[in-house]
């Protein structure tokens, strides 16, 4: 156990809907990163927030925001979802060096 | 641009024999290099780093990974492999800074290890 959590587990929803995905970082970690994986992209690095602050953005798409609260858990808000955005969402959060991912949600658009 | 390859898709090996499994990278500067394991339907377990030091580094459940600068890899090997190894290994790179950047991932090796 990484020791970050996320909900939901699972997500199907339909094409035009929006949804929001949770993470919950380590205990004492001010980071926190958002990462897709797909079959076609691969495992993709979204966006980072330290400590509430927005850090680093990957390639996320214009749809897609998040957001990081005082208590540091992030939430990934996916709106006028597609097809193409099923996918495994892992959020991450880091020590000195390593990071350390969450179980992830299966996010699968109909 | 920088990015890491992984260029096996699949690595098939027989239990009891040794494993390597392949990672080379692109990027500028000197980068802290990581192996992350993932099993079915579960989410990426780190393996082990290398930031600075000996080349050889000693990781989880038996795994090492040996960095080489002139190649610009860092291949993951293990002595003895277990029917239990069997899974998706992934290297990953942060560029110079590292802590608190993201990771860029290659895409990915199938490990099959055969009883």
């Amino acid at each position: 156990d990484s020791g970050v959590t996320q909900t939901p587990k699972h997500l199907i929803t339909a094409t035009g809907q929006r949804v929001t995905l949770r993470c919950s970082p380590r205990s004492g970690d001010l980071s926190v990163y958002w990462y897709q994986q797909s079959l076609d992209q691969g495992l993709q690095f979204l966006i980072q927030y330290y400590n509430g602050e927005e850090r680093a953005k990957g390639n996320i798409l214009e749809r897609f925001s998040a957001q990081q609260f005082p208590d540091l858990h992030s939430e990934l808000n996916l709106s006028s979802l597609e097809l193409g955005d099923s996918a495994l969402y892992f959020c991450a959060s880091s020590g000195d060096n390593e990071q350390f991912f969450g179980p992830g949600t299966r996010l699968t658009v109909l | 641009a920088q990015s890491v390859a992984q260029p096996e898709d699949q690595v098939n090996v027989a239990e009891g024999n040794p494993l390597t499994v392949k990672c080379t990278y692109s990027v500028s500067g000197n980068p802290y290099l990581f192996w992350y394991v993932q099993y079915p339907n579960r989410g990426l377990q780190f393996l082990l780093k290398y930031i600075t030091g000996d080349n050889l580094v000693k990781g989880s459940y038996g795994f090492e990974a040996e960095f080489n600068k002139s190649q610009t890899s860092f291949h993951l090997k293990k002595p003895s492999a277990l029917v239990s190894d069997s899974a998706l290994y992934f290297c990953a790179v942060t560029p110079t800074g590292g802590g608190y950047n993201k990771l860029i991932f290659g895409a990915g090796t199938r490990l099959a290890v055969h009883p």
